[in-house]
């Protein structure tokens, strides 16, 4: 079955500093992956997609991600951290089958210090 | 812009009520989903539907139902409203296609008192 494990709930970086958020997935065949971000009392916001046009990936707010199928990893990353970039972070795999279903990961809550 | 509305942010109900959580999209996408969620938990789809009339559970879907009588609203019944249904409920939209996103709603946080 395929599934998402994000190493560590919580992450804390200084302001100014490189934001490294780990994703790492299961699956027998390429996978779509997601990257997704929700902020205090709000639903989630997408961040980034992989769908196999490129390894690595840009997305809003400054953020990119690699795929590395070698290491079955997707990781999140940011060169410098914003206060504004303090929320939980989801990685999701999108299920090959007909149901367009996604597996999340348990989230990363991302703690920004001044 | 994608837009998902969720009926309510906020839902305050007793033990037993039959609850209804509203959500509609305006993007004409065929895939909709509810899902739960708890701290340390993450995401679990309770129900999705892939066309009109249609559903499928997902993997939590003991005491809950699901409404989908027209394309671009979808709607979640918590049947006997318990105190272990207190959560936030998310509700999102998607297109049949691969690589397509699915897309949220800002969520209703409930409280079975």
């Amino acid at each position: 079955a395929q599934s998402v494990t994000q190493l560590g709930s919580h992450v804390s970086v200084s302001e100014g500093a490189l934001v490294l958020l780990r994703c790492n997935y299961s699956s027998s065949v390429p996978p779509y992956l997601f990257w997704y971000v929700q902020y205090p009392n709000q639903g989630l916001q997408l961040l980034l997609k992989y769908t196999s046009a490129a390894t690595l990936v840009k997305g809003i707010n400054g953020f990119e991600a690699e795929f590395k199928k070698s290491e079955t990893s997707f990781h999140l990353t940011k060169p410098s951290a914003h206060m504004s970039d303090a929320a939980e972070y989801f990685c999701a795999v999108r299920l090959m089958d007909s149901s367009y279903k996604l597996i999340f990961g348990s989230g990363t809550r991302l703690l920004v210090r001044p | 812009d994608v837009k998902v509305t969720q009926s309510s942010r906020y839902l305050v109900k007793r033990t037993g009520e039959k609850v209804f959580l509203e959500c509609v999209q305006d993007m004409d996408h065929e895939n909709m989903f509810w899902y739960r969620q708890d701290p340390g938990l993450g995401l679990r789809l309770i129900y999705f539907s892939y066309d009109v009339k249609m559903k499928e559970k997902g993997d939590i879907p003991e005491g809950y139902s699901v409404s989908r009588e027209k394309k671009e609203r979808f709607s979640l019944i918590l049947e006997s409203a318990s105190t272990n249904q207190t959560s936030m409920y998310l509700c999102a939209s998607s297109l049949p296609r691969d690589n397509q996103p699915q897309h949220f709603g800002d969520g209703t946080r409930l409280s079975i008192l």
